[in-house]
């Protein structure tokens, strides 16, 4: 079982629709939990940081931490076609040198 | 201000050559971490430095190595490259260590091997 498991899509959807993207994950460690966004051809940029469980929520953007079920989630209301990107989650324990371990990136398609 | 750069855009060499890529972190960033985003495979933890030292690796064959000049700028190194090494290599700088903070990325250095 890899260590963070990530449905690569693509997920295609209407403009305005809400997106749901999801990771889960086996390393019951990992407490710091961040959602990127990767333009094609374009470095991936941090969206969200979530320690712990929880939700956070910034403008169009939430994300959600369940560490009971290993499970986390990033919800898009509104969506624009601005929106059309890869979608990496990723986490780390904070405890050591690893770096981030990646989920794959599911794309993410907003149809006009 | 500036972000994280990387150099050259794209390489292409052929295979057993070496290829060198190199990276600029963000003023004031003293941790540099380098990742390889291979087709299907996602982004892999290749190395980190912080203030000169290599501080980890990831499971990456010892053809991969780099450094960190006093500067805080950053260079990998692939020797013996082989057709899987094609990838997108991916540096990334944060103040401190990048795994409870933000990375800054840049926007990757293509290579590929023929």
């Amino acid at each position: 079982q890899k260590e963070v498991e990530q449905d690569p899509g693509p997920l295609s959807v209407p403009e305005g629709a809400i997106v749901s993207l999801n990771c889960t994950y086996s390393n019951s460690a990992f407490q710091y939990f961040m959602w990127y966004r990767q333009y094609s051809r374009k470095g991936p940029e941090l969206l969200m940081y979530t320690y712990s469980s929880g939700n956070k929520e910034d403008g169009r953007f939430t994300a959600q931490v369940d560490k009971s079920s290993k499970y986390i989630s990033l919800f898009i209301r509104d969506s624009q076609p601005s929106d059309s990107a890869t979608y990496l989650c990723a986490m780390s324990s904070g405890g050591g040198a690893d770096g981030l371990t990646f989920g794959k990136g599911t794309h993410l398609i907003i149809q006009p | 201000e500036a972000g994280v750069t990387q150099s050259p855009t794209h390489l292409i060499k052929t295979r057993g050559q070496q290829a060198t890529l190199r990276c600029s972190p963000i003023s004031g960033h003293t941790s540099v971490y380098w990742y390889q985003q291979a087709l299907g495979l996602g982004l892999q933890f290749l190395l980190w430095y912080d203030e000169g030292e290599e501080r980890n690796r990831g499971n990456f064959p010892p053809r991969f190595s780099g450094r960190q000049f006093p500067n805080y700028s950053s260079e990998l190194n692939v020797n013996a490259l082989e057709l899987e090494d094609s990838a997108l290599y991916l540096c990334a700088s944060s103040i401190g260590q990048g795994d409870t903070g933000e990375l800054f990325f840049g926007e990757g250095s293509r290579l590929t091997v023929l």
